[in-house]
């Protein structure tokens, strides 16, 4: 059983540049999220996705787009990467209500 | 709204000593709320959760963390400290209000001393 799986692992991207990073679970669950890790931060959530076919924006979602491909995927967009944009990045999934959730292992993303 | 204050971003124990982290939160509605461990360059691991049953909850590697509502405090306990349990601890509450949302606290930073 794979869980949530994330790839890239590792990413390193020039100013201006865009690409995706992709999300995928193996547990059936309805909701997905996105996160950003930071020093001294936490983990801020930049979008979430409570069901097949909705997103809806978290705390930062500047600079980023999503996209919902079907209940197991759900990948999220740079289209024109910042140094500021430099974090790791977790995808998790979430069954239901009140319910924890399950994270990837994370994508180091740099924006040089 | 809902929000988490992790009242310590570094804790410093001796190993065999207890560990206390302290979380506060802030809800309109009752909330679920949840403690999850980071070791370096890892993922994050689920320790326990609150879900409104029972206040006082038991998680893995003999933590345990208690709900009070008068407090609005889940601070999360394990009674000797183990040279492994040096990680990043977060607190996470989800609420009625915003109930896809799963709000995390800064983190602390647990440090085992030999």
């Amino acid at each position: 059983n794979a869980g949530v799986t994330q790839t890239p692992k590792f990413q390193v991207l020039k100013t201006g540049q865009s690409m995706t990073l992709q999300c995928a679970q193996d547990m059936n669950h309805n909701s997905m999220y996105w996160y950003r890790q930071d020093p001294g931060m936490g983990l801020r959530l930049i979008y979430y996705s409570a069901s097949e076919g909705t997103t809806d924006k978290g705390e930062v979602p500047n600079g980023y787009n999503v996209s919902r491909l079907n209940k197991r995927e759900f990948s999220l967009r740079l289209e024109s990467a910042a140094p500021s944009q430099t974090s790791v990045y977790f995808c998790a999934s979430r069954d239901r209500l009140n319910t924890e959730a399950f994270f990837g292992q994370g994508t180091r993303l740099t924006v040089v | 709204a809902q929000s988490v204050t992790q009242l310590d971003s570094h804790v410093s124990v001796s190993e065999g000593t207890p560990v206390l982290l302290r979380c506060n939160y802030s809800s309109s509605y009752s909330p679920s709320l949840f403690w999850y461990v980071q070791h370096p360059n890892k993922g994050l691991q689920l320790l326990l959760k609150y879900t409104s049953a029972a206040t006082l909850v038991k998680g893995i590697n003999g933590f345990e963390a208690e709900f009070k509502k008068s407090e609005t405090s889940f601070h999360l306990t394990k009674p000797s400290a183990h040279m492994s349990d040096a990680a990043e601890y977060f607190c996470v509450v989800v609420s009625g209000g915003s109930n896809y949302k799963l709000t995390f606290g800064k983190g602390t930073l647990l440090t085992v001393n030999p």
